[in-house]
């Protein structure tokens, strides 16, 4: 069972103008979410958190926005560069375990 | 800080072979994780160790599959009698055991099993 989904495999958006990734789950226990970027032949890199206390995290080109009635965390890129071309994977854990659960990631495309 | 160091990084063995990865996680990290990642998909999690315990198993880790941390340090994960659908990315990460503690991950080692 997929608890983190992510629906949309591909993205495409010029660069200078904003990326946004979206993010569902299904498990009401998790509060902790995480947005990991991928480049090829390399492990995923931790970009961004938040606590399930806040609804928005920012940090400086990165925002991720928490709607917890709606189950959906995003990702917002703004203003998309070429080397934000990546796998973005989005990540959450239950307050019960330890365990990440990961969505199938977007591949974001920056088009010069 | 110099990461989390996987080796090797590509492995081709024959399939019934046996296979070992090392991973040496961040220093003063005391949680280290196993995960496995397929084309397509996102890392599936394989198992978890606090200091030298191994507190986590996936149902994905078959009897064919081991991993040990001795001494809370480096971890190695073995794969017995290799079939063809081991073939992917294994991926080793590392936390602190604070709440709300990223995974640091690194960069993988890929298997392929001919």
């Amino acid at each position: 069972d997929q608890q983190v989904k992510q629906n949309s495999p591909s993205l495409s958006v010029q660069e200078g103008r904003i990326s946004i990734l979206n993010c569902d789950y299904t498990n009401s226990m998790f509060d902790y979410f995480l947005w990991y970027k991928k480049y090829p032949a390399e492990g995923p890199t931790f970009l961004i958190s938040i606590s399930s206390i806040k609804d928005k995290n920012e940090d400086g080109r990165f925002t991720v926005f928490l709607n917890k009635s709606a189950k959906h965390l995003s990702l917002h890129i703004v203003p998309s560069q070429p080397g934000d071309s990546a796998v973005y994977f989005c990540a959450a854990q239950s307050n019960t375990g330890n365990q990440f659960y990961f969505g199938t990631g977007t591949s974001l495309t920056v088009i010069p | 800080d110099t990461g989390v160091s996987q080796d090797p990084r590509h492995k081709i063995t024959k399939r019934g072979q046996n296979v070992t990865f090392r991973c040496d996680p961040i220093s003063e990290h005391n949680r280290l994780y196993w995960y496995r990642q397929t084309l397509g998909q996102g890392p599936e999690f394989l198992t978890y160790f606090q200091n030298e315990a191994q507190l986590e198993k996936s149902r994905l880790l078959s009897d064919r599959f081991s991993a040990e941390r001795p001494k809370g340090s480096f971890s190695t994960l073995e794969i017995q009698r290799t079939e063809q659908g081991d073939s992917a990315m294994y991926l080793c990460a590392s936390s602190l055991r604070t709440v709300n503690s990223p995974l640091h991950f690194g960069n993988g080692t890929r298997l392929t099993v001919t």
